[in-house]
């Protein structure tokens, strides 16, 4: 089974700049997130994704990010504008519905954003 | 690809050692705790989950402990091999959100 892609793997950026990452998820899971991941901390989740619905974005700064997914498989998250704070590892998960009490999470490896 | 595990809580072993890994975690009605090892470069990998009822649950070569009554939370890696050398993330699982808060990582070096 293929995990979930990411690209690119690394991204350059100036601030002000604009920047978008791609995640494909493992085939026929419904749930999708976005996480953040700062340089020595754990990852943050920015939105999830139930098929092509937002589940939860609350920690979404949603005056400069925005994620979408269409059909309800790939999605993207755009910043527009980049700020130097946003330099962090994009993480990309994802989910099926199981039978078990939660779902589990499977990561892709990340896009790492350094925004100068 | 990058290290995450800068400026992060390092414990380092002899291979073939038995590592203890700690971590607070910061809300009493979670229900479930996981831990997640992440190496260098990638995502973070699920290694095993307890159930905020249970105080013990033991996997293949990993023991965690959970001990509500101080809020903390351990994993025990047996025979800690260089491959495990990785950061290791607990996180907290609210059923009924699906959404995973994670705790600081700490960075387990394990030399042969």
């Amino acid at each position: 089974e293929a995990g979930v892609a990411q690209s690119p793997r690394y991204k350059i950026i100036e601030k002000r700049q604009s920047v978008a990452f791609w995640c494909n998820p493992i085939s026929g899971h419904a749930t999708l997130y976005w996480y953040q991941q700062i340089l020595g901390q754990g990852p943050k989740l920015l939105i999830q994704f139930q098929n092509n619905g937002v589940v939860d974005d609350s920690q979404l700064p949603k005056d400069r990010f925005s994620a979408e997914r269409l059909k309800g498989v790939d999605s993207t998250l755009k910043i527009q504008p980049a700020k130097l704070e946003d330099s962090a590892v994009y993480l990309c998960a994802s989910s099926r519905i199981s039978p078990g009490p939660w779902d589990e999470q499977y990561f892709g490896p990340g896009t790492r954003l350094t925004v100068t | 690809g990058e290290s995450v595990g800068l400026h992060l809580p390092t414990l380092s072993v002899q291979e073939g050692d038995n590592s203890i890994i700690n971590c607070a975690y910061s809300n009493s009605a979670s229900d479930y705790f996981i831990w997640y090892k992440q190496e260098s470069g990638k995502g973070p990998q699920f290694i095993i989950d307890i159930r905020s009822n249970m105080d013990k649950r033991q996997g293949q070569r990993v023991t965690v402990l959970l001990n509500k009554t101080v809020k903390h939370l351990s994993l025990q890696i047996a025979a800690t091999q260089p491959g495990d050398s990785a950061v290791y993330f607990c996180a907290e699982l609210l059923l009924g959100y699906s959404t995973l808060t994670f705790g600081k990582g700490t960075m387990l070096l394990v030399s042969p």
